[in-house]
This record gives C-alpha cells, sequence and structure tokens, in this order.
C-alpha cells in the first residue's frame, strides 16, 4: 500500500525558516506533491518533485530524495498568513491506479 | 473564470436518507477526484474518475456512489449506508496525472 509520515505540529516565528519533513512507502513512485490548506478551507497546490533534488517557487521550495523516500518543503521568511496545514501526498501505482494518497497532515503555527 | 463549484457548501442527513453532492468543473480536466476529510486528519479517496463514464473505487467507497455522465460533472451520493457520514467532502479534478489537483471549496456534511 501507500503510507506516509508527517509531523503533526511544528511551531516558528515570523521572519524564520521551517523545514516540514514527509517520509512515504509506496510502489510505483511517481511523484511527491505538497498542498496548503488554511482552516475551512480547500487545499491549494504548493509544488511538485517528480525527480530528486529542489524545486523552488518563491519563498517555498521542496526536496525530494526517491532512494532515502523522503521530501520536505521549506518555508522562508515565515509570514503570519502561512499559519495553515500543510499535507504532504504521493502518486504511485498502488492498485493499478495513480491516484494521489495524502499524509496527515503538519500544523504550521506562525507566531509574531 | 474556470474552476470547480461544489455544492452545497453545508448539508445536513437525516438517518436513512440519502444525499448527493455536486461537483462541477470547466476547467475541460479528464481525471475527477473526491474526497473526505475528517477533523485534524489529512484526504482519504472515496472514489476517482478518469474518463466519461468510468469510475474507480478508492479507499473508502463503501456507503458512497458516483455517476461521471458528462465531463463536467462528478456528483457524489452518501447513501443511508454510510454510516459515518459527517466530514468535510473535497471534489478535485486533473489535467493530467503530473498535474496539480484543483480543489472545489468543499461540502460539510452533518446528521441531523
Amino acid at each position: 500500500g501507500q503510507s506516509l509520515e508527517q509531523p503533526s505540529e511544528v511551531t516558528a516565528v515570523e521572519g524564520a525558516i521551517v523545514q516540514i519533513n514527509c517520509t512515504y512507502q509506496t510502489s510505483g513512485f511517481y511523484g511527491l506533491s505538497w498542498y496548503q490548506q488554511h482552516d475551512g478551507g480547500a487545499p491549494t497546490f504548493l509544488s511538485y518533485n517528480g525527480l530528486d533534488g529542489l524545486e523552488e517557487t518563491g519563498r517555498f521550495s521542496s526536496f525530494l530524495s526517491r532512494s532515502d523516500s523522503y521530501g520536505y518543503l521549506l518555508l522562508q521568511e515565515l509570514q503570519m498568513k502561512d499559519s495553515a496545514s500543510y499535507f504532504c501526498a504521493v502518486s504511485g501505482s498502488y492498485t493499478g491506479r495513480r491516484a494521489l494518497t495524502f499524509g496527515s497532515g503538519t500544523r504550521l503555527q506562525v507566531q509574531p | 473564470d474556470g474552476g470547480i463549484t461544489q455544492s452545497p457548501k453545508y448539508l445536513f442527513r437525516k438517518e436513512g436518507q440519502n444525499v448527493t453532492l455536486s461537483c462541477e468543473q470547466n476547467l475541460n480536466h479528464d481525471a475527477m477526484y473526491w474526497y473526505r476529510q475528517d477533523p485534524g486528519q489529512g484526504l482519504r479517496l472515496i472514489y476517482y474518475s478518469q474518463i466519461v463514464n468510468d469510475f474507480q473505487k478508492g479507499d473508502i467507497a463503501e456507503g458512497y456512489s458516483v455517476s461521471r455522465e458528462k465531463k463536467e460533472s462528478f456528483p457524489l451520493t452518501v447513501t443511508s449506508a454510510q454510516k459515518n457520514p459527517t466530514a468535510f467532502y473535497l471534489c478535485a479534478s486533473q489535467d493530467r496525472t503530473d498535474q496539480p489537483q484543483h480543489f472545489g471549496d468543499g461540502t460539510r456534511l452533518s446528521i441531523l
């Protein structure tokens, strides 16, 4: 099957850098995605890694190591509006389908 | 503007009743998905459809049914067989499997 592990909560101060780790188990790995969800809202796409290495999009970066089944999301210059839940999601060929399996989410609280 | 529309935003179900959640997209995406999210948890896949007139069960399909008669529409019926339907239901669409999923604003279902 597929499973993901990420920390349940992270706290950081405004302006700081925070890293959210994600380890996964899957068969037929295709890629690792990151989504942000504010309370009561819908998830929004942040980043996707299909190959090893770092992807950068503004203040957000995401890293993938397929050999270690590991990835992380890096948030720089934290702002209060970054307080949200962050989900890693893996797409793989489990049971022959290419659909996302989500982790349980990391709740990030940014403090002033 | 292109996007995904879910309705209603809030829905209440009486015991023994079937209810249908609407999901419409005008993004011309082939793939559509239904997820369930319980408080403090990640998203779990209920059903997905890669093309019109075809759909597949996800991880928690029991007590749910779907149809895909048109590319734009993927309604989800929560049947009376689903004994614990209270949750946040999210619909998503996707252009290709290496592209991000786009989510609607969700429907909150509660039991009366």
